[in-house]
């Protein structure tokens, strides 16, 4: 079936532990996204690539690295210099970037991470 | 700064009701204006998509408005079941941001039967 794969569902990190987020997606979108969602908020946003091999800071970008090495992976890895990791992280995908024409975003199911 | 705002405040409506969900934004020029459904512990899903050009949508029970105007969007479901009971997002983008979707808090509806 065609969709977003996340991987782990559950995540637990150390202090000073870099992890990292796998999201792989089968739909051939062009675009790819990470958002950040903590409890009782809104998602907000990490990353996004729009090619491969190109990739733009979100609104919370601090303390988190991407990739995008191939149209169908879009690895986060959170570093330790993310001081307040713990959160629910969606990845997400569409057609294209560009938006201009609307594009419907596809997430997947979800990765918890949390610091222990 | 740039702002979407969706009611805080839980929505609890009877079934058989109209739950109607506000979106709105502040500066933004948004092209066209989306309605994701979250449920607990799952990724949103994708509902309507209403373009600056339209003035309303519909699908099934489910009607958007847009006004760019007021910078606000009105989020209806008609005929609502406690199926519907979920948290719904407000997203948009515009130029500012790639393009890459910009979503609210997101309004928690419960339908009691």
């Amino acid at each position: 079936d065609g969709g977003i794969t996340q991987s782990p569902k559950y995540l637990f990190r150390k202090e000073g532990q870099n992890v990292t987020l796998s999201c792989e997606q089968n739909l051939n979108h062009d675009a790819m996204y990470w958002y950040r969602q903590d409890p009782g908020q809104g998602l907000r946003l990490i990353y996004y690539s729009q090619i491969v091999n190109d990739f733009q800071k979100g609104d919370i970008a601090e303390g988190y690295s991407v990739s995008r090495e191939k149209k169908e992976s879009f690895p986060l890895t959170v570093t330790s210099a993310q001081k307040n990791p713990t959160a629910f992280y969606l990845c997400a995908s569409s057609t294209s970037g560009t938006g201009l024409s609307g594009n419907t975003i596809y997430f997947g199911e979800g990765s918890w991470l949390t610091v222990v | 700064s740039q702002k979407i705002e969706q009611n805080s405040e839980a929505l609890n409506i009877q079934e058989g009701k109209t739950a109607t969900l506000t979106c709105n934004y502040t500066n933004y020029s948004p092209a066209y204006l989306q309605w994701y459904r979250q449920d607990p512990g799952r990724g949103p899903v994708f509902l309507l998509l209403i373009r600056e050009n339209e003035k309303e949508k519909r699908k099934e029970r489910l009607k958007v408005t847009f006004d760019t105007t007021l910078k606000q969007s009105l989020f209806h479901i008609t005929a609502s079941q406690p199926a519907d009971s979920a948290t719904y997002l407000c997203a948009l983008g515009d130029s500012n941001s790639g393009y890459a979707l910009n979503f609210g808090k997101g309004t928690s509806l419960l339908v009691t039967p």
